[in-house]
């Protein structure tokens, strides 16, 4: 069973451009979560989708970011345009259920903004 | 409001001893909570979860975790450690307060020397 994948592994940005960030969850599973994690800090809850449906959004910073889910496969996080403080690492997991189950992550993206 | 806390950033034990990471938290309601670790350039991997029942949990690659109500803590450990073990580690809340939303601390670095 193929894993959480993300992409880009990596990306580069000057500030005030655009970028997207990709993730593929484990197949099957209807439930995505973004989160970012900005250097030494804890990891900050962004969203969580159920399928295509947005359940809560209420960790994203601010109207930069827009998070979709079409057809309830992947996702992507898109921050437009892109602030220096918006820099860390975006991971997104996956589960099959909600409630207490434990949650699948990808490896992440690291952004860096300039 | 929920919260986890990992009161140090780093924990160095040398092989084959046993070591401790602490984690406490805050919650209104029943926690679950959860362990998972991080090694270099990976996503997140689950280790251990307490959901309900026995406070003591066990989990992948000989790790445990006590659950303990009154201190509201849940403490991973390991009766001997592994350089392998060196990893960076993260304790998580997750509770029912409008939706579910999993809080995670800051993370733990363990150094196991050889």
């Amino acid at each position: 069973e193929a894993g959480v994948t993300q992409f880009p592994s990596h990306s580069v940005i000057e500030k005030g451009q655009t970028v997207t960030l990709r993730c593929d969850p484990i197949s099957g599973h209807d439930n995505l979560y973004w989160y970012r994690r900005v250097m030494g800090k804890e990891i900050k809850f962004l969203l969580h989708f159920v399928k295509e449906s947005k359940q809560d959004e209420s960790g994203m910073p601010n109207n930069r970011f827009l998070a979709e889910r079409t057809g309830g496969t992947y996702s992507t996080l898109k921050v437009q345009p892109a602030e220096l403080e918006d820099s860390g690492v975006y991971f997104c997991a996956s589960s099959q259920e909600t409630g207490p189950y434990e949650q699948y992550f990808g490896p992440g993206t690291r952004l860096t903004v300039t | 409001a929920q919260s986890v806390a990992q009161p140090e950033d780093q924990v160095n034990v040398a092989e084959g001893n046993p070591l401790t990471v602490k984690c406490t938290y805050s919650v209104s309601g029943n926690p679950y909570l959860f362990w998972y670790v991080q090694y270099p350039n990976r996503g997140l991997q689950f280790l251990l979860k307490y959901i309900t029942g026995d406070n003591l949990v066990k989990g992948s690659y000989g790790f445990e975790a006590e659950f303990n109500k009154s201190q509201t803590s849940f403490h991973l450990k390991k009766p001997s450690a592994l350089v392998s073990d060196s990893a960076l580690y993260f304790c998580a809340v997750r509770g029912y307060t409008g939706g579910f939303k999993t809080i995670f601390g800051a993370g733990t670095r363990l150094f196991v020397k050889a």
